[in-house]
């Protein structure tokens, strides 16, 4: 049972080159989430889906997309990176309705 | 404003020794309450939570704690051991749509 996976684990980009940051899931679980940690800032949510078609924002939610044509998957888009948007990220899921949330090991962006 | 925080940055024990950190929330509306380990590299993995209506809860070597009178949380390690060296994360949940606030994180340390 593989989890939560993301890809990639790591990523250089420069400024204004847009990514998508990839994360799957294969328990079925239909929340879905994704969270920035900065150094001293604890992990802030960033955006989150309730289901497959549903999305919403979370705390800062500013520069990034999201989509959720799947069940199984939760990419997030950087349309425009900026060096501000250096961060670790993390995608987590769970079960609709209860936690805890299950957290991929991340990916470690940096923005030049 | 309103926010999940941890009374000291860094902790450090040693081998043997019973373990406890703290967390303040200020949110009297949160009703569910989390804690998170964060090995080096690693994504948080589930460690133990509490929902308001309990004020104890126990696992293996691990038990968290909840005074609500106080706002305060805090969670329990017995027999530490250098495995457990890690960053400590409460978290609380507020509203609906499941989402996490994190507290900044105490850092575990382990003496051999």
């Amino acid at each position: 049972n593989a989890g939560v996976t993301q890809t990639p684990k790591f990523q250089v980009l420069k400024t204004g080159q847009s990514m998508t940051l990839q994360c799957a899931q294969d328990m079925n679980h239909e929340y879905m989430s994704w969270y920035r940690q900065d150094p001293g800032m604890g992990l802030r949510l960033i955006h989150y889906s309730v289901g497959a078609g549903i999305t919403d924002q979370g705390e800062v939610p500013n520069g990034y997309n999201v989509s959720r044509s799947t069940t199984e998957d939760f990419p997030l888009r950087l349309l425009s990176a900026a060096p501000s948007q250096t961060s670790v990220y993390f995608c987590a899921s769970s079960q609709q309705g209860k936690q805890p949330q299950h957290f991929g090991d991340g990916t470690r962006l940096s923005i030049l | 404003g309103e926010s999940v925080g941890l009374h000291l940055p860094t902790l450090s024990v040693q081998e043997g020794d019973n373990s406890i950190i703290n967390c303040a929330y200020s949110n009297s509306a949160s009703d569910y309450f989390i804690w998170y380990k964060q090995e080096s590299g690693k994504g948080p993995q589930f460690i133990i939570d509490i929902r308001s209506n309990m004020d104890k809860r126990q696992g293996q070597r691990v038990t968290v704690l909840l005074n609500k009178t106080v706002k305060h949380l805090s969670l329990q390690i017995a027999a530490t051991q250098p495995g457990d060296s890690a960053v400590y994360f409460c978290a609380d949940e507020r509203g609906s749509n499941y989402k996490l606030t994190f507290g900044k994180g105490t850092l575990l340390t382990v003496n051999p």
